[in-house]
């Protein structure tokens, strides 16, 4: 069983580009996660996906950030215009929620996009 | 809001010798308790978690740790650490009703042969 998969591994991208980012979950996984790690700190989170719904983005940015779960392919977090404050490691994360087991609320994280801006 | 509190930026040990790197949370009931670990450059390994029932709890690569509702804590313990556990920890929680994950800040553990 694959684990999570993201996509591109670092990324650069000069001011005023755009950044998309990819996450595959695990297979059998339906929710997704997205994490911000800045510079040594802490994971943040983001935003919390379903297929093709976003169930909680307390954490993303008002502005310049998205985030998308299609029915199908992977999870994109797009990040518009970037700046130099967003070089950071993007990490995905993805959970089962299946009831009765103790895998509820247990998410597996990717590896990780580490994105410099230029 | 919940929050969680590792007091430990950095720590280190020799080889062999025992860790117990600390952990604190804020919740009002029991959260879901978690201990990852990031080597450098790379994602995050579930270490262990904690949902319900013996306190006590074992995960991979030989830790364990132990919640104790009274002082709010989830102390992660090695009894014999070696080199390759040369890495960062993250202690984090949930509760029901939200999925994010709040992570503490983390604790760097060097090893020192």
């Amino acid at each position: 069983n694959a684990g999570v998969m993201q996509n591109p591994r670092h990324l650069v991208r000069r001011r005023g580009q755009e950044a998309r980012l990819r996450c595959s979950p695990m297979k059998g996984h339906s929710h997704v996660y997205w994490y911000r790690q800045l510079p040594e700190e802490g994971l943040k989170f983001m935003v919390y996906l379903q297929k093709e719904n976003i169930i909680d983005e307390s954490g993303m940015p008002k502005e310049r950030f998205s985030a998308e779960f299609p029915k199908e392919g992977p999870s994109i977090l797009r990040i518009q215009q970037v700046v130099r404050g967003d070089s950071a490691a993007y990490f995905c994360a993805s959970s089962p929620i299946r009831r009765g087991t103790q895998d509820t609320d247990t998410q597996y994280f990717g590896p990780g996009t580490r994105l410099t801006v230029l | 809001a919940q929050s969680v509190t590792q007091p430990d930026i950095h720590i280190t040990v020799s080889e062999g010798a025992s860790l117990e790197l600390r952990c604190n949370y804020s919740y009002g009931a029991t959260p879901y308790l978690f201990w990852y670990v990031q080597s450098p450059g790379q994602g995050l390994q579930l270490l262990l978690k904690y949902f319900s029932g013996d306190t006590l709890v074992q995960g991979i690569k030989g830790f364990e740790a132990e919640f104790k509702r009274s002082q709010s804590s989830f102390n992660l313990r090695k009894p014999s650490v070696h080199w390759s556990d040369a890495a960062e920890y993250f202690c984090a929680v949930v509760h029901t009703g939200r999925r994010a994950l709040t992570f503490g800040s983390g604790t760097r553990l060097q090893v020192q042969p």
